[in-house]
């Protein structure tokens, strides 16, 4: 079982349409992430949600609109896609611990999407 | 503001030979840090962690890392390299309640027969 699924991929699409990745965990974790990896393999953090609640927005787009229907997922739609937009873009998940242990796990993460931008 | 370096983005050792990767972070709270490490065209993997127990962190595939409050440093090292272990390594130090990790810049390290 993948403990972090992303869908697609790859992704091909053409400058200003509208895409979405979907992201899924099965760890039962409370925290999930959407990464930006450029070319030159810089890791961004985009966005972070706790129990389905934004918690972290760093200076994104408004262009890119999360969304956590419940805490095992957490998808990103991207709508007038631009070259810039060229990139991967990877979904993580970690959990808060109770108290007593390490606070934070480590992030878990999906496999990736190859967005291309044409 | 929290931060993470590390310090060259290529390395290149020869099989059998030492690897040392370095990273230096900023925090002005005790940090939780990371090496992960990432093959072509995958995700990234957890090598090891650091969560303020012992100093000296075991991780998978015979790598090791030491936490340096003094130098603020979380160096990853391994005694003899593999050409398996060639592959993109970051370090990342996560902070703001666990909501947040930022990750260096990432090391390429070649392993060479």
């Amino acid at each position: 079982d993948t403990a972090v699924s992303q869908t697609p991929k790859y992704l091909v699409t053409q400058m200003g349409n509208d895409k979405s990745i979907k992201c899924e965990q099965n760890l039962g974790h409370d925290t999930m992430y959407w990464y930006k990896q450029d070319s030159k393999k810089f890791l961004k953090i985009m966005f972070s949600y706790n129990n389905k609640e934004l918690i972290i927005n760093e200076t994104v787009p408004n262009r890119f609109s999360p969304k956590s229907p419940d805490k095992a997922h957490l998808n990103l739609h991207i709508n007038s896609l631009e070259l810039g937009d060229s990139a991967v873009y990877f979904c993580a998940s970690s959990h808060m611990s109770p108290t007593g242990g390490p606070r934070y796990t480590e992030a878990f993460f999906g496999q990736g999407t190859r967005l291309t931008v044409v | 503001a929290q931060s993470v370096t590390q310090l060259g983005s290529h390395v290149s050792v020869s099989e059998g030979a030492l690897v040392l990767l370095r990273c230096n972070y900023s925090s002005s709270v005790p940090p939780y840090l990371f090496w992960y490490v990432q093959y072509p065209n995958q995700g990234l993997q957890l090598l090891l962690k650091y969560t303020s127990a012992a100093t000296l962190v075991k991780g998978i595939n015979g790598f090791e890392a030491e936490f340096k409050k003094s130098e603020t440093s979380f160096h990853l090292t391994k005694p003899s390299a593999h050409m398996s272990d060639a592959a993109e390594y970051f370090c990342a130090v996560t902070y703001t309640g666990g909501f947040k990790t930022i990750f260096g810049a990432g090391t390429r390290l070649f392993v060479k027969a």
